[in-house]
């Protein structure tokens, strides 16, 4: 098993862009999350996929969008990237429900200049 | 502004010797965690504790969740290389998890 992928490793945007951020569990989790890693500020979450057909926002959507393809497949976009967009962004999913023990991607590093 | 605060930010120590990792909240959580980071890399889960008081073992690494559950600590005993990484405390509440700041822990040869 792949575990949790995400494609494209490293990414660089112009001010303006839009690109989309892939991420794909083999696990057969119900639940997947999307969070962006800063220097100092830990991981922070942008939206989540509780269940196939259901998104919620996170701590810090503005600027994003997702899309739940199907239940494997959990998708990141931003429609206007801007500098303040520059970060690493993780994609993972739960194990257990009841824990919330998550896996992890293994990021995409974005700059947008 | 953190839900969950790590003590201390950095820490850099020499192979042998003793370390302990703090994670403090406000908050009460149903289950809290703990991962541990390599550079390039996501997090991995490393132990996950759920009732107040409790404390589990894993090799050199012990873990405490506090009576309230609103605390943990990780100690890690006789501290070697591979032990180097950035250490990530998370406290889960209904599908979510807030996460700590981490505690970047470098252990010299």
């Amino acid at each position: 098993n792949a575990g949790v992928t995400q494609t494209p490793k490293f990414q660089v945007l112009k001010t303006g862009q839009s690109m989309t951020l892939q991420c794909a569990q083999d696990m057969n989790h119900n639940s997947m999350y999307w969070y962006r890693q800063d220097p100092g500020m830990g991981l922070r979450l942008i939206y989540y996929s509780a269940s196939e057909g259901t998104t919620d926002k996170g701590e810090v959507p503005n600027g994003y969008n997702v899309s739940r393809l199907n239940k494997r497949e959990f998708s990141l976009r931003l429609e206007s990237a801007a500098p303040s967009q520059t970060s690493v962004y993780f994609c993972a999913s739960i194990r257990d429900r009841g824990l919330y023990e998550q896996y992890f991607g293994p990021g995409t590093r974005l700059t947008v200049t | 502004t953190q839900l969950l605060e790590q003590s201390p930010q950095f820490l850099s120590i020499q192979e042998g010797e003793n370390l302990t990792v703090y994670c403090n909240s406000s908050s009460v959580f149903s289950s809290l965690q703990w991962y541990r980071q390599e550079p390039g890399e996501g997090p991995v889960l490393l132990v996950t504790v759920v009732t107040g008081g409790e404390v589990k073992k894993l090799k050199r690494l012990t873990f405490q969740f506090g009576d309230a559950r609103k605390d943990s600590s990780l100690h890690i005993t006789a501290a070697q290389p591979g032990d180097t990484g950035l250490y990530l405390c998370a406290g889960a509440d209904d599908y979510k998890l807030s996460f700590g700041a981490g505690t970047t822990v470098t252990v010299r040869a």
